[in-house]
């Protein structure tokens, strides 16, 4: 059973930098896409941005100008640093495994999140 | 972006009900959708990929089907521990999109 934990600071001053680390056990890293997925208190979800195993990245453009998105495969950790916060970035944050379609009925593009960390509410506060 | 707009924003229904969400994409999407029961304090589970493959281990009574725009999520006989949040999401393109969320609430 894959199993996600999100882990870094829960408190972080506005103008200042959010870094989270997640680590993946009970699977491998690779050959998967990883995502952070954000939801703010009581709103909905608001995916940040993916990378592959090899390094690929995709971000969200309403937030690419402030993202990174790094992998360590040699330690099953994938990061997301957001800088220049604000309070409207207080939210909680998953992270979450994407992966494709692998059976008969659908095509191997057809990618879905199927597993995600039980989420960290990090507050962008003075 | 692709937008996903999902109705009704909320629902209360009884035990037994037969409830439908739907959700409408801003552009055609084939069948590059996936659904996702949310509970309170929880992250969200994946229920249905690719507008109608049920995930392994969610019941039978959640069904998915469409294609194109248009989608509907049915859960045939509505159980007390359905409560929760739904949310449809596209992975046609990215940036990936989620719709805003419907409430199912149990009467």
């Amino acid at each position: 059973q894959v199993h996600l934990q999100e882990s870094g600071p829960t408190l972080v001053k506005p103008s200042g930098t959010l870094s989270l680390t997640c680590t993946v056990s009970g699977g491998s890293i690779s050959s998967y896409y990883w995502n952070w997925v954000r939801q703010p208190p009581g709103k909905g979800l608001e995916w940040i941005g993916s990378i592959y195993s090899s390094g690929n990245t995709n971000y969200n453009p309403s937030l690419k100008s402030r993202v990174t998105i790094s992998i360590d495969t040699s330690t099953d950790q994938f990061s997301l640093t957001l800088y220049s916060v604000t309070a409207a970035d207080t939210a909680v944050y998953y992270c979450v495994r994407q992966r494709g379609c692998g059976g008969s009925g659908c095509y191997s593009d057809q990618y879905y999140f199927d597993y995600w960390g039980q989420g960290t509410l990090v507050t962008v506060s003075s | 972006d692709i937008q996903m707009t999902q109705s009704p924003s909320s629902l209360s229904a009884s035990v037994g009900d037969r409830v439908t969400i739907t959700c409408r994409a801003s552009q055609k999407i084939s069948t590059y959708l996936n659904w996702y029961q949310q509970k309170p304090g929880k992250a969200p589970k994946l229920l249905i990929y690719a507008a109608s493959s049920l995930q392994s281990g969610v019941p039978s009574r959640f069904s998915g089907s469409g294609s194109g725009t248009d989608f509907t999520l049915t859960i045939i006989s509505l159980q007390p521990e359905d409560f929760g949040t739904y949310y449809c999401q596209q992975s046609y393109s990215y940036p990936r999109t989620f719709g805003q969320g419907t409430k199912v609430e149990i009467k």
